[in-house]
């Protein structure tokens, strides 16, 4: 089956400096990638979505400054959290969209700001 | 813009019951999709089914079942034989489709379902 690997699994960081994860598909071409975030007890939210060698398009309420997005492979997808606060801690999960349409989620990335 | 209500935040079965979670949404679109996705406790998703808007078969895979109602905008999910497994978020969740390609999901609040021994 497709493998999607997001990494870091887990990154604590101090207030005020940047944190980048990156979200790989392994075995097949991600033409869309949609970025996710999910507080403590809550859904899932759609944050952003990318497509390749495009500029990504943000959610009301997402600032785009803070939260840069980066497809410019259609394998690799990164996500940079800049000047974190404690309020950016929480759940942050890609999804990539194969090009044969079916969408697939990566395990991750746990981020913990102090 | 388009809602989706979970209206059950969690729920409790004994084993090899049979359990229905309940899903309600809300758009003017013609062309979506909706799922069903389980999240364990390692917060990895994983879909359980998906039922294309057009299609009015309920869609089935194998243990999991879906009632799709598009009138009543209702989408409710059947899991028989429940499983100690089975505990888990399960999260309903809406895409729409157009000929551009898709959108990102949108998803419920999530039932927090608990399958006792």
């Amino acid at each position: 089956g497709a493998v999607v690997s997001q990494h870091p699994s887990r990154v604590i960081c101090k207030s005020g400096t940047s944190v980048k994860i990156e979200c790989r598909s392994l075995d097949f071409q991600a033409t869309t990638m949609f970025w996710y975030r999910q507080f403590p007890k809550q859904s899932l939210m759609l944050m952003a979505t990318s497509n390749e060698g495009s500029k990504a398009t943000y959610e009301q309420g997402v600032e785009k400054d803070k939260f840069l997005i980066n497809h410019a492979s259609l394998t690799l997808s990164t996500l940079t959290v800049t000047s974190a606060h404690p309020e950016d801690s929480s759940f942050y999960i890609c999804s990539p969209r194969s090009t044969n349409e079916k969408l697939f989620f990566g395990s991750g990335t746990q981020l913990s700001v102090l | 813009a388009q809602t989706v209500t979970q209206s059950q935040p969690e729920m409790s079965v004994q084993e090899a019951e049979t359990v229905t979670l309940s899903c309600t949404y809300d758009t003017s679109e013609n062309n979506y999709y909706l799922f069903w996705y389980k999240q364990p406790p390692s917060r990895q998703m994983i879909l359980v089914i998906r039922q294309e808007a057009y299609k009015q078969q309920n869609a089935t895979e194998n243990r999991f079942s879906v009632n799709f109602q598009k009138a009543a905008k209702s989408f409710s999910l059947k899991i028989s034989d429940s499983q100690l497994g089975d505990t888990a978020m399960y999260f309903c969740a809406f895409m729409k489709y157009s000929g551009g390609g898709a959108d990102g999901l949108t998803f419920g609040k999530g039932t927090h379902l608990i399958i006792q021994p």
